[in-house]
This record gives structure tokens, C-alpha cells and sequence, in this order.
């Protein structure tokens, strides 16, 4: 059973820049699509961007576009998104999840979820 | 961008009732690559529905998904205690995926 464990909460402060780690067992992530999701307190979900690992492919939610860069160490089978210039308005969970099925099949909805990062930006 | 709309915002119903769940999207989404997400509370969103009709591995067969096109359904029949949380579509057909604004199904 594939399992995405992420790294701790942090908290930070407006103006700097977090970056959150996802580590796949029991199965890869480097041939599938990788994508980060958050989800500011009391509200859904909102995409933020993609990579395949293997290719280097990245993909970005126009409304993170310059600000989130996403990245993936097919050596060690770990992803990670960087979000700069933070504000107030990036608190909240933030999630990686994996494709059901291997990238060069299209598309894929998203089937295995890490456990979450919170995020705090704070004075 | 395809934008997702999913109605009601909330529904409030009782073990053992139906519930139907829309997603109406902005355009047409490409060979119904359409999910549907279950999400409880302080837990990750897990997947119950692809390509609108097919269920997830593991998602009992009182959840059913139909539509096409701009308008797709999710229906639970008999809803039990675990059914009661959040519930999210997302289409996956564009390269900007996107998510709607969730329905919550609480107890009445």
C-alpha cells in the first residue's frame, strides 16, 4: 500500500518562504503524477500545481504562477513545494497527493493523499 | 480554467436517506474525466468516483456516480453515520485541474 508522509507543521512569517516535503513507501511516485493541494482554514480544496517526476514535468495553477516551484528527487522518491513570498492568506493545510495511475497513461485522478502540513504564517 | 459548481452548499438528512449531490462545470469535460472526494474532518480528501462512474477500490456500492458532459451526480443511498462529511468533485481533464466548492452532508 502506497503511503505519502509529509513533513511538520511550520510556521512562518509574512514575506518568507516554506517548503514542504512528501516521501512515498511501499511504492514510487517518480513514474506518476505528483500534485500539491491546499486548503486554507474552513474551505475546500484548491490545486496548486503538478510534476512527474521522471520527466521534470511541472504543471502550475495560474494563481500560484512565479510564486509555488515544485520539484521531485527521483534518487530517493521524495517531492517538494516551495511556496515564496508568503502572506497571512497561505495558511493552511497543505497536501501532495499521487496519480491512480502512471503518468504516460494521461491524466489521473488523485488516489493516495500524505496526512497534511500545516502551515502558519505569523508576525 | 474549468470551473466546477456543486449544489447544495449543504444538505441535512438522517441515516438511512438519500443524498444527491450536483457538480454542474463551466465547459465540457473531456471523456468525464470527473472524481469525486470524500473528505472528514482533520483527514486527507480520499477518492470515491472516476471518470464520474466508477467507484474507487474499497467504496461500498451505495455510492454512485453519473453524468456527462457539464452536469454529473454523486448519489449515496442510505446514508450511514461514516457518510456524513464533505464531499469535493474535481476534473482532471484539463491541465489546470480544479476543484469545486464542496457539498457537506451533515445529520440532521
Amino acid at each position: 500500500q502506497v503511503q505519502l508522509v509529509q513533513s511538520g507543521a511550520e510556521v512562518k512569517k509574512p514575506g518568507s518562504s516554506v517548503k514542504v516535503s512528501c516521501e512515498a513507501s511501499g511504492g514510487t511516485i517518480n513514474t506518476y503524477t505528483v500534485s500539491w493541494v491546499r486548503q486554507a482554514p474552513g474551505q475546500g480544496l484548491e490545486w496548486m500545481g503538478r510534476i512527474i517526476p521522471i520527466l521534470g514535468v511541472t504543471k502550475y495553477a495560474q494563481k500560484f504562477q512565479g510564486r509555488v516551484t515544485i520539484t521531485a528527487d527521483t534518487s530517493t522518491g521524495a517531492g517538494y513545494m516551495e511556496l515564496s513570498s508568503l502572506t497571512f492568506e497561505d495558511t493552511g493545510v497543505y497536501y501532495c497527493a499521487r496519480g491512480q495511475g502512471p503518468a504516460i497513461g494521461g491524466l489521473q485522478p488523485l488516489l493516495y493523499w500524505g496526512q497534511g502540513t500545516r502551515v502558519t504564517v505569523s508576525a | 480554467e474549468i470551473v466546477l459548481t456543486q449544489s447544495p452548499g449543504t444538505l441535512s438528512l438522517s441515516p438511512g436517506e438519500g443524498a444527491t449531490l450536483s457538480c454542474r462545470a463551466s465547459q465540457s469535460v473531456s471523456d468525464n474525466y470527473l472524481a469525486w472526494y470524500q473528505q472528514k474532518p482533520g483527514q486527507a480528501p480520499r477518492l470515491l468516483m472516476y471518470g464520474a462512474s466508477n467507484r474507487a477500490t474499497g467504496i461500498p456500492d451505495r455510492f454512485s456516480g453519473s453524468g456527462s458532459g457539464t452536469d454529473f451526480t454523486l448519489t449515496i443511498t442510505r446514508l450511514e453515520t461514516e457518510d456524513f462529511a464533505v464531499y469535493y468533485c474535481q476534473q482532471y481533464a484539463s491541465s489546470q485541474l480544479t476543484f469545486g466548492g464542496g457539498t457537506k452532508v451533515e445529520i440532521k
